[in-house]
């Protein structure tokens, strides 16, 4: 069984600065996937990154990267430079490669101040 | 384009109404999904298509009927449902079931039954 957990109900951060949301994960696959989503109020799930198990490099795209490390089974999420329009709930998910299934953690909602 | 389109966005019903959500993506996608999110949880899966054929039925109750006329188009038919399937409905697409590829989502309807 695959289970993702995110620790952190709730997150501040003020604006321009950086943060990181956490994300541990729990799988017997040898090879899988890690996926972060983002939902504002507004409902839609918006993908924002993925990386592959197999992957050496850790994923970015633009001012999300993955903090990928895989002995300790984790897939911390890190903003750069946050933005007023990042406030949301951030869902890190797991994708077996055999069951195709996408597992969701319970999710941190973040705060960005001006 | 990663577009996939719900409709409706908002939809209100009685117990013994009988209605549809209707889901599009012209991506050339082979898996489809329906999910149901209640507010600030994470999406349930509830059935995945692949290749037009049904392959995964979470143990739905029968009154959540899902249908995919194409490749293109998933509907889901309610019929009797009770207040408690009040919730988001998204509906997600992949490039196939297996592997690590990602879904991408769309809106949502947000459903309230009375």
């Amino acid at each position: 069984a695959q289970k993702i957990t995110q620790t952190q109900p709730g997150m501040f951060v003020q604006e321009k600065e950086a943060v990181t949301l956490d994300c541990t994960y729990d799988t017997s696959d040898p090879s899988y996937g890690l996926f972060w989503y983002k939902q504002p109020s507004s409902g839609e799930m918006i993908f924002l990154i993925y990386q592959g198990s197999y992957d050496q490099q850790n994923a970015t795209e633009g001012r999300y990267s993955l903090n990928f490390q895989k002995a300790r089974k984790s897939a911390n999420l890190v903003i750069s430079a946050s933005q007023l329009g990042d406030s949301a709930m951030y869902f890190c998910a797991i994708k077996s490669r055999n069951t195709g299934k996408l597992i969701f953690g319970q999710g941190t909602t973040l705060q960005v101040k001006p | 384009d990663t577009e996939v389109t719900q409709t409706p966005k908002h939809l209100v019903m009685g117990m013994t109404n009988k209605k549809s959500l209707k889901c599009e993506q012209h991506m050339g996608h082979r898996a489809m999904y329906w999910y149901k999110q209640k507010a600030k949880k994470p999406p349930e899966l509830m059935f995945v298509y692949s290749y037009e054929k049904l392959s995964i039925n979470e143990s739905v109750p029968s009154r959540f009927s899902p249908e995919c006329p194409n490749s293109s188009l998933l509907n889901l038919h309610l019929h009797a449902l009770q207040p408690e399937d009040s919730a988001l409905y998204l509906c997600a697409s992949s490039s196939r079931v297996a592997g690590e590829d990602t879904q991408y989502f769309g809106p949502g309807t947000r459903l309230t039954v009375l």
